[in-house]
């Protein structure tokens, strides 16, 4: 186990629907990021927090609103999503976020398959 | 933006034989590059990584390379074993890992 743990592990979901994401970690880690991977593209940088602030979105949709409470915990809000939403979604946290002079191994979490209908 | 090419897609080499992956990428200032191994059913997990100072690393049977100068990096997984069967993805990073899509290698006794 790699100390990322989400929630739920599958998910299907209407176009219509509202529902969450939980990632958790428990490796003490300033940064946590959400990432899209979807078959045959490379893994897509959604958000990035460091110390429970926004750093990045990377031109994500409204549809797609994520919360950090505190650098443990960072959740993903889902709504009205689209079929082309469906992937595997992935939570994942480094010490402190990458900056330029430093780099700083990501750990992921096995993922939330997500299926919208 | 940063992009990332990796080849082959799909590899598919005999127990004992060695494996080469190979990822090309354009920013020039991208300084750090790591390779992950993705199982079925579970997320990306680091198995070795490399900083733009160092030309060469290595742990046991898998060993990265990076040419700096021809901006492209590989990874060499030597002795290969069914348990190394799974999806390989390089990235490069300055400020965030942009990755490829990834090699899925498939290692048959």
């Amino acid at each position: 186990e790699t100390g990322v743990t989400q929630t739920p592990r599958h998910l299907v979901m209407g176009m219509t629907n509202k529902k969450s994401l939980k990632c958790e970690q428990h490796l003490g880690h300033n940064a946590m990021y959400w990432y899209k991977q979807s078959a045959k593209k490379p893994l897509e940088l959604m958000f990035v927090y460091n110390f429970k602030e926004q750093t990045e979105n990377n031109s994500v949709p409204s549809r797609f609103s994520p919360e950090c409470p505190n650098s443990s915990h960072l959740f993903l809000h889902l709504h009205t999503l689209q079929p082309e939403d469906s992937a595997l979604y992935l939570c994942a946290s480094s010490q402190d976020r990458l900056a330029g002079g430093s780099s700083y191994e990501q750990y992921f979490g096995p993922g939330t398959r997500l299926t919208v209908t | 933006g940063e992009n990332v090419e990796q080849h082959p897609s799909t590899l598919s080499v005999q127990e004992g034989d060695s494996a080469v992956i190979k990822c090309t990428y354009s920013d020039s200032a991208s300084n750090y590059f790591p390779w992950y191994k993705q199982e079925l059913g579970k997320g990306p997990q680091l198995i070795i990584d490399i900083r733009s100072n160092v030309g060469e690393k290595k742990d046991q049977r898998i060993a990265v390379t990076l040419n700096k100068t021809a901006k492209h990096f590989s990874l060499h997984i030597t002795e290969t074993q069914p348990e190394d069967s799974a999806v390989y993805f390089c990235a490069a990073a300055l400020y965030a890992l942009n990755f490829g899509k990834g090699t899925s290698l498939l290692v048959t006794p």
